[in-house]
């Protein structure tokens, strides 16, 4: 969706290096999500917010950490990268005051190797 | 906890043929299920849901779903596959907080 917007699209870093991934959403909505995807684990959360004062761990946020920047920006960091964060990660928004809280909007997705 | 589960890592079917993706799940209290599409470098798209109500529901590009309370089962469905319906899918239940829990995603391939 090109409402969810993420950078870097791709990236390549080296053990111990501090990285941010950076997602924004011009969809208004207040709720943001950060997830990664690994083949046959299908998507795991990692952090969440549903709005820009609320922040909650999701079910793998060790290693990680979020800023909620306005609601439009929710940024994902990885403090000292290791190769076990190589993965596939995505951003996703969903609006609870339009009654769609349930669809999730998804980014395009940001690819991080970690050597 | 809510749990959803893809039995199939990869399906493949003939162009024109009925395609059928697998999902069960696990919930306490009434199931919010959802269908999502991941196509080759793209994030998630939304397919379909079921929240309440017919338990036929209808979705995107020609897609439905069946729920079947009784098996705990939500199932993906096309009449007639197309090869560019060939991407992941995945199978996913909200759970008490609003968040959704995903499924391991099933691969299908649909051959000319």
């Amino acid at each position: 969706d090109a409402d969810v917007t993420q950078t870097p699209r791709n990236r390549i870093t080296k053990t111990g290096k501090r990285i941010m991934l950076e997602c924004s959403q011009t969809k208004g909505h207040d709720r943001m999500y950060w997830y990664r995807q690994d083949p046959g684990l299908g998507l795991r959360l990692i952090y969440y917010s549903f709005d820009v004062k609320d922040i909650n761990k999701g079910e793998i946020s060790d290693g990680y950490s979020v800023s909620r920047q306005a609601q439009a920006k929710f940024s994902l960091s990885l403090e000292s990268a290791i190769p076990n964060q190589t993965a596939l990660y995505f951003c996703a928004t969903s609006d609870l005051r339009t009654g769609g809280r349930d669809t999730q909007y998804f980014g395009p997705g940001t690819r991080l190797t970690v050597l | 906890a809510q749990s959803v589960a893809q039995p199939e890592d990869q399906v493949n079917v003939a162009e024109g043929n009925p395609l059928t993706v697998k999902c069960t799940y696990s919930v306490s209290g009434n199931p919010y299920l959802f269908w999502y599409v991941q196509y080759p470098n793209r994030g998630l798209q939304f397919l379909l849901k079921y929240i309440t109500g017919d338990n036929l529901v209808k979705g995107s590009y020609g897609f439905e779903a069946e729920f079947n309370k009784s098996q705990t089962s939500f199932h993906l469905k096309k009449p007639s596959a197309l090869v560019s319906d060939s991407a992941l899918y995945f199978c996913a239940v909200r759970d008490y907080t609003d968040k959704l829990i995903f499924g391991t995603g099933t691969r299908l391939q649909v051959f000319p």
